[in-house]
């Protein structure tokens, strides 16, 4: 149990475009989601705290007009990178916990190249 | 929030056990330990959590010391699957954020 989807695994967009991630929470409810961006080499790094229902709360340095968030049910968040350029490219992952006696459950992942 | 320190690297053969260590000198009464680990190219992966009591899981075990301040994260009998950055973070009750450090770089050898 507590399985968390997300697509696309991987994305190639031109600079100037956007591009829209589904992060999905297949067997639970999740209020909360959590997105991380990953650069080579490094550690992941927590971009936002999605809420169902609500505004997203950013991390300070993480634009937020840049990076929508949008969770509008209890099993989806979706991350649109708005206008990417090439220094957007990373390794976008999102998480959801089942519940506070679980621990987290991750995205595979979704591998983001601007060109 | 509470900081971990873990070695950068470590090295096990395979077939033998590995104890991953982890310092959290700060933590606070209501921080779980959480231990994750990241395959090359994939999302981050549960392996266990505990608050003051050992636990055992499937996958691995978790040895806490009696005064909280560092932890072990055991795999009984190490795979060549089992290579992997191993991430120990702290994390309070509830439905809390997690801030992943550099983690421990986990080699095995055949």
């Amino acid at each position: 149990g507590a399985v968390v989807s997300q697509h696309p695994s991987r994305v190639i967009c031109k600079s100037g475009t956007s591009v829209k991630i589904e992060c999905r929470s297949l067997d639970f409810q999740a209020t909360t989601m959590f997105w991380y961006r990953q650069f080579p080499k490094q550690s992941l790094m927590l971009m936002a705290t999605s809420n169902e229902g609500s505004k997203a709360t950013y991390e300070q340095g993480v634009e937020k007009d840049k990076f929508l968030i949008n969770h509008a049910s209890l099993t989806l968040s979706t991350l649109t990178v708005t206008s990417a350029h090439p220094e957007d490219s990373s390794f976008y992952i999102c998480s959801a916990q089942r519940g506070y006696n679980y621990g987290y459950t991750f995205g595979s992942g979704t591998r983001l190249t601007v060109v | 929030d509470a900081k971990t320190t873990q070695p950068n690297s470590m090295e096990s053969n395979e077939e033998e056990p590995v104890h991953l260590p982890c310092n959290h000198s700060t933590i606070s009464g209501t921080d779980y330990i959480h231990w994750y680990r990241q395959l090359p190219s994939q999302g981050p992966e549960y392996v266990i959590h505990g608050l003051t009591s050992n636990v055992n899981n499937r996958m691995a075990s978790l040895a806490i010391a009696e005064d909280r301040k560092s932890s072990t994260l055991i795999l009984h009998r190490a795979t060549l699957r089992d290579a992997a950055v191993y991430y120990c973070i702290l994390s309070p009750t509830g439905n809390e954020k997690l801030t992943f450090g550099t983690g421990t770089r986990l080699t095995i050898i055949p």
